[in-house]
């Protein structure tokens, strides 16, 4: 069945520390995102991707970073940068076909900073 | 851009009464029009869409939304709510190209038994 998988489920960072968040689609979406959530604010849009090799800055794009190396996968790294980076992250695709134009999402990483 | 307005951030109901959760968009040509519903810990799953045609949608697990160019509205309703249907609601829109997407704030649905 084809989908979106994230990994890890959680994952926990040190202070000044690194960490990447995985995303692979199997669905031959060309558009991908990253949404932060946190308790009462929605969905912000982190960074979106509409084809390979090229990505834009959504609303809240300070502190992270991505690439789009592939049409399958859209890692997300959260830098050291990123000052509240304790949140829940979902990754979603789409694929502008005029049929299926609802976004799908992954079940989420939940990312705690110690 | 777009704007996405959920009016109450939490909603309650009894147990098999009528479940209404309430969404306003801005725009000045309807956009696509969807809801979505979220378990604790997941991932948001779709219940229903609007792209166009008939403007009642039906969705999954009983739940149906009105479309209404006038009112700039897209309101949830179940006529019965169940206990599984406690969780998180977003009302969302995406332009034409389908590829920038806006969400609401979310409404937090609780049942009461």
């Amino acid at each position: 069945d084809g989908g979106i998988t994230q990994s890890p489920k959680y994952l926990f960072r040190k202070e000044g520390q690194n960490v990447t968040l995985s995303c692979e689609q199997n669905l031959n979406h060309d558009a991908m995102y990253w949404y932060r959530q946190d308790p009462g604010q929605g969905l912000r849009l982190i960074y979106y991707s509409q084809i390979v090799n090229d990505f834009q800055k959504g609303d809240i794009a300070e502190g992270y970073s991505v690439s789009r190396e592939k049409k399958e996968s859209f890692p997300l790294t959260v830098t050291s940068a990123q000052k509240n980076p304790t949140a829940f992250y979902l990754c979603a695709s789409t694929g502008g076909n005029s049929r299926r134009v609802e976004a799908f999402f992954g079940q989420g990483t939940r990312l705690t900073v110690v | 851009a777009q704007s996405v307005t959920q009016l109450g951030s939490h909603v309650s109901v009894s147990e098999g009464a009528l479940v209404l959760l309430r969404c306003n968009y801005s725009s000045s040509v309807p956009p696509y029009l969807f809801w979505y519903v979220q378990y604790p810990n997941q991932g948001l799953q779709l219940l229903l869409k609007y792209t166009t045609g008939a403007t009642l949608v039906k969705g999954i697990n009983g739940f149906e939304a009105e479309f209404k160019k006038s009112e700039t509205s897209f309101h949830l309703t179940k006529p019965s709510a169940h206990m599984s249907d406690a969780a998180e609601y977003f009302c969302a829109v995406s332009d034409l190209t389908g590829n920038q997407f806006y969400f609401g704030t979310g409404t937090s649905l609780t049942v009461i038994p």
